[in-house]
Parts: structure tokens; C-alpha cells; sequence
């Protein structure tokens, strides 16, 4: 049962326009969701997180949008950059906390941004 | 700064062989991760220690282990390797719980290819 789903395998966008990246989840215990980029032959880079309790985090031309009623959240790219073009994973963060969590993933979606 | 670092990159094993598969966290994180990526999917969580203790694991067999070391390095273990443990192997590690999303860095990961 995917908990986390990324229904886009890939996408593509013109350099300069806005990329949105979106992702389902269905466990209403996740309290917190992050976004991570990964080229070829590298680990996953950490872009953006946003808490439960938020609907909206902002770091430079990234912006994560949360709408819990809808268990949806997006990755808003603007503008998007043709160094952008990786692959996106949705992740969502569970566990009893303090030092005991782990991350839910998606499946990924490619994006590409042309020149 | 050393990010993670894991060993080796890349493996090629028969079935039924065993693999130890390594990882030297960023310094000063005391919190160690493993994940399991096959392709096309998103990383799958397997193992979680804190302090040299498991605090996680994930839904993998007993043929799966893990342990972390007074350095906080880890390894991680497989047994009785079958096709279907053919993957990219991602180590993350984290600095100590002081709330927010306690983000997970990601080494580059170790390729197991399983004839």
C-alpha cells in the first residue's frame, strides 16, 4: 500500500517557467513532508520541508504548498532552471519521535526543464 | 566537511552470498539510516539507529541487519542475497532531535548487483 504517491513520472517545462511537482499521501499521521532532488549517481539533496500544521513554506525559488483536508502537497518551481531538471521525491516523515522516525518516499518525478 | 560517505560504490554478488555494505555519517551526527532503492521506486526504509541502538526498521526480511558502531559508523548486512536484493543502497545520517524535520543527508549510495 503506497502511502505517499507521486502520480507524475516525469514532466517537462521551458526554462523560465514555473515546474509544479505534486504528491497524494494517505497517512494522516505524517508530520512532516520534504521534498529532495537526486541527479544520476548521487544521493538524494534535501530541498524543502514543511510541517503538518503549515499550509505554505517558502525558500528562495521554492515553494511548498500543504493542503491537509486533501492530504495533497506541491513543490512550485519558479523559475525553473535547466540545472532544475532531476529527479523529485516526495517524502513524508513518521515515527514515535523524538529520535525514532523514518521517511515514506514516492516514487519520484523526472523533471526536465528545456533551454 | 565530509558528507556521508559509504563503501564501496559499487558490487556485483551470486545469489545466496553475503554483503556488508558501509557507512561513515557527517561528523557529529549521531543518527544513522539505511534505505533500499530499486529502480524506478522511491527509497525504502530498512534500518534506523540512534546512539547505537536500533530505534526502526522497516518491513525486510531477517536476512537483513544492521548495526552502529561507538563512532557512530554503521554497517549493513545481508544474507542469503537473492535477485530481488539488487538495488541501490542509501545511507543518510541526522544531527540530534531538537524538533523541526530532523532532515536526513543522503551518501551517494552503493550499487548491489545480484547474478
Amino acid at each position: 500500500d503506497q502511502q505517499v504517491k507521486q502520480n507524475s513520472p516525469s514532466l517537462s517545462v521551458q526554462e523560465g517557467r514555473i515546474s509544479i511537482l505534486n504528491c497524494d499521501y494517505t497517512n494522516s499521521m505524517f508530520d512532516y513532508f520534504l521534498w529532495y532532488k537526486k541527479y544520476p549517481a548521487e544521493g538524494p539533496t534535501f530541498l524543502i520541508s514543511i510541517s503538518s500544521i503549515k499550509d505554505k513554506n517558502e525558500d528562495g525559488r521554492f515553494t511548498v504548498f500543504l493542503n491537509k483536508s486533501a492530504k495533497h502537497l506541491s513543490l512550485h518551481i519558479v523559475p525553473s532552471q535547466p540545472g532544475d531538471s532531476a529527479v523529485y521525491f516526495c517524502a513524508a516523515r513518521s515515527g514515535s519521535g523524538g529520535s525514532n522516525y523514518k521517511l515514506t518516499f514516492g516514487k519520484g518525478t523526472l523533471l526536465t526543464v528545456n533551454p | 566537511d565530509a558528507g556521508v560517505t559509504q563503501s564501496p560504490t559499487h558490487l556485483i554478488k551470486t545469489r545466496g552470498q553475503h554483503v556488508t555494505l558501509r557507512c561513515s555519517p557527517i561528523s557529529g551526527h549521531k543518527s544513522v539510516s539505511w534505505y533500499q532503492q530499486v529502480l524506478g521506486q522511491g527509497p525504502q526504509f530498512i534500518f534506523q539507529y540512534y546512539e547505537k541502538e536500533e530505534r526502526g526498521r522497516g518491513n525486510f526480511p531477517d536476512r537483513f541487519s544492521a548495526r552502529q558502531f561507538p563512532n557512530y559508523s554503521s554497517e549493513l548486512n545481508v544474507n542469503a542475497l537473492l535477485l530481488g536484493d539488487s538495488a541501490l543502497y542509501l545511507c543518510a545520517s541526522s544531527d540530534v532531535p531538537r524538533g523541526g524535520a530532523n532532515v536526513l543527508t543522503f551518501g551517494a549510495g552503493s550499487r548491489l548487483t545480484v547474478l
